[in-house]
């Protein structure tokens, strides 16, 4: 059966420091992989999603960016963090049939 | 492009009451209609799904919904609430031809079970 995982699972970080966030999916060949953020009162915000190796998607102009150098990973990058990069970061797999299953989620605090 | 709009943040209904939470969506084209729960600290487990066919969609813990081309609605009920069931929802719209890789989802209904 296929399954997901994200790390870490939480993160607290300074302004201006770095981020990396991973998610790697197992048990599915070449699956989409998205990347949501989630905001109190603003639910889930697509922000980057991938239909293959290398190919990323951006939905929103922001301080992120996303990586896909293997089949079953995804990577959340930023070189510099903002206090508005605060949120629970949710990756998710597409399955055929068109619904998503998510990962555990990542909770960033940005200092 | 789709949009999906989501009418109460916050839900409040009595132990073994109905349950409505409330879905539209806006799509050009046939779409893909789900409902999610998430419960705090979570990812989002899906509920149910519409895709095509029979448009009174049964899924997981006793929900149901029922896919309304002509009032553009996704509406998720449950006969009878239990306590377990206060979580946030979210509903979610995708392109059904898949032509589109994108699944947008509305800003969630926070649903709250009184004793």
């Amino acid at each position: 059966s296929q399954t997901i995982h994200q790390w870490p699972a939480t993160l607290v970080q300074p302004v201006g420091s770095p981020l990396s966030l991973e998610c790697t999916v197992e048990g599915t060949s070449n699956p989409n992989l998205y990347w949501y953020r989630q905001a109190a009162g603003r639910g889930l915000q697509l922000l980057f999603y991938s239909v293959g190796i290398g190919q990323i998607s951006s939905e929103v102009p922001q301080n992120l960016s996303a990586s896909r150098p293997q089949d079953r990973q995804f990577i959340l990058s930023s070189k510099k963090l903002l206090l508005s990069d605060s949120g629970f970061y949710l990756c998710a797999w597409k399955a055929r049939a068109g619904e998503l299953f998510f990962g555990e989620g990542s909770r960033l605090t940005v200092l | 492009a789709q949009s999906v709009t989501q009418l109460g943040s916050h839900v409040s209904v009595s132990e073994g009451a109905l349950v409505l939470l409330r879905c539209n969506y806006s799509s050009s084209v046939p779409p893909y209609l789900f409902w999610y729960v998430q419960y705090p600290n979570q990812g989002l487990q899906l509920l149910l799904k519409y895709t095509t066919g029979a448009t009174l969609v049964k899924g997981i813990n006793g929900f149901e919904a029922e896919f309304k081309k002509s009032e553009t609605s996704f509406h998720l009920t449950k006969p009878s609430a239990h306590m377990s069931d206060a979580a946030e929802y979210f509903c979610a719209v995708s392109d059904g031809s898949n032509r589109d890789d994108k699944i947008i989802f509305g800003k969630g209904t926070r649903l709250h079970i009184l004793p």
